[in-house]
């Protein structure tokens, strides 16, 4: 079952502009995740903010949690070509178990 | 090279037959998670193993089975294998049970049964 969604499900954007990226989920969470996956390979962990935290940066992301909506957004500012790739967030409804995926947002940054 | 191994790399097999996909995990990490991910399911978790346990199930046929060994490698196992099985296959680790740590996962196996 699919626990995040995220939205929207595809975004082009021109290099050096920021991309926003929105994933809402159902139950309560421990902690939320976001993952990057370039075509066809593994997903590379990017970030992860608890559940008690509102904000989160690394780098060039900037993540956001908002328990009482049930909701998160991605930022990556000033994007470049090579953040083309496809987005997942990512939560653990209960703690210890297995981490459940959205169905991603497809970013396409063109130069 | 994430740290996690996957192999093989691809698949490609016929209707009915059964294979294995092995995974390493990133040396330290207890947990193993494999996971399917298909263009119209997306990212589908199938099961979860702790230091050689079964720690959690998801959306596992019973076609399928997996186990993990004393030296922390897995194996999951793919029998009487129908078109609908063919997908990318993805091993993860995470240090202990995954609390407030990310995953680590491997290149996957592409598994395409003709």
């Amino acid at each position: 079952s699919q626990q995040g969604e995220e939205d929207p499900q595809a975004l082009s954007i021109q290099e050096g502009e920021n991309a926003t990226m929105n994933c809402s989920y159902k139950t309560s969470i421990n902690n939320l995740q976001w993952y990057r996956q370039n075509s066809g390979r593994g997903l590379v962990h990017l970030i992860l903010i608890r559940s008690n935290e509102r904000e989160k940066h690394s780098g060039r992301l900037r993540v956001t949690l908002d328990t009482s909506k049930k909701s998160s957004s991605l930022l990556i500012t000033a994007s470049r070509a090579a953040d083309t790739a496809s987005y997942f967030c990512a939560t653990d409804p209960q703690a210890g178990t297995a981490l459940i995926f959205g169905k991603g947002t497809t970013l396409s940054v063109s130069s | 090279d994430s740290g996690v191994t996957q192999t093989p790399k691809h698949l490609i097999t016929a209707t009915g037959q059964r294979v294995t996909l092995r995974c390493s995990p990133r040396s330290g990490d207890l947990s193993v998670y494999w996971y399917q991910q298909s263009l119209d399911q997306g990212l589908q978790f199938l099961i979860q193993y702790y230091n050689g346990e079964e720690r959690a199930k998801g959306n596992i046929l019973e076609r399928f089975s997996a186990q993990q060994f004393p030296d922390l490698h897995s194996e999951l196992n793919l029998s009487s294998l129908e078109l609908g099985d063919s997908a990318l296959y993805f091993c993860a680790s995470s240090v202990a049970g995954q609390l407030n740590y990310g995953y680590t996962f491997g290149s996957g196996t592409r598994l395409t049964v003709v």
